[in-house]
């Protein structure tokens, strides 16, 4: 399944399949970008960040792709789980900085 | 677990009453970094310090708004005459900071209802 970030906040995938959630951000002098999960009654948690040097970086089963031409961030969800379930949200900054600003968010929710 | 704490979990209070919210950053973080979320959106910066300096404040931060951070350790921030708009969660976030950027670590967060 795919998302289309802020025109499509929420996103359904099976058990197993794979997830891409999409952030398009604003700032062409950002350069540096966090993913954080987010679930319910919880604070944002930390899942994978790139630097603007850089076009892929992977984790255990996320891979997160930057395109800075159109700044265009997704992250790659593989072999997604029902603990998958939550809020993602992207977060844009300068590196050599002090400031984070969040996007709205793309809820994901795993059908068994 | 030595992650960021937030006390208290949630807070109900009358308008126009005073309310104050502590955090307790990662021990070696010496940034610290509140943040305020309404439902369905992304957390939005207040302010933040650099050990006990509080070096930025956002324009959502009213003058109602203060923040502190003393020794450089915990914070914390306070709301004075509540307003039902201040509903929201107080997430506060730290991290560890050279030359560079690194990620926030959040806690999670006090949820605030005025009523």
């Amino acid at each position: 399944g795919e998302s289309v970030g802020l025109h499509l906040p929420t996103l359904s995938v099976q058990e197993g399949d794979n997830s891409i959630i999409n952030c398009a951000y604003s700032n062409s002098a950002s350069d540096y970008f966090i993913w954080y999960k987010q679930e319910s009654g919880k604070g944002p948690q930390f899942i994978i960040d790139i630097r603007s040097n850089m076009d892929k970086r992977q984790g255990q089963r996320v891979t997160v792709l930057l395109n800075k031409t159109v700044k265009h961030l997704s992250l790659q969800i593989a072999a997604t789980q029902p603990g998958d379930s939550a809020v993602y949200f992207c977060a844009e900054g300068p590196y050599s900085g002090n400031q984070f600003y969040f996007g709205t968010g793309t809820s994901l929710t795993v059908i068994p | 677990d030595t992650g960021v704490s937030q006390d208290p979990r949630h807070k109900i209070t009358k308008r126009g009453q005073n309310v104050t919210f502590r955090c307790d950053p990662i021990s070696e973080h010496n940034r610290l970094y509140w943040y305020r979320q309404t439902l369905g959106q992304g957390p939005e910066f207040l302010t933040y310090f650099q050990n006990e300096a509080q070096l930025e404040k956002s324009r959502l931060l009213s003058d109602r708004f203060s923040a502190e951070r003393p020794k450089g350790s915990f914070s914390t921030l306070e709301i004075q005459r509540t307003e039902q708009g201040d509903s929201a969660m107080y997430l506060c976030a730290s991290s560890r900071q050279g030359s560079y950027n690194s990620p926030l670590h959040f806690g999670n967060g006090t949820r605030l209802t005025v009523t």
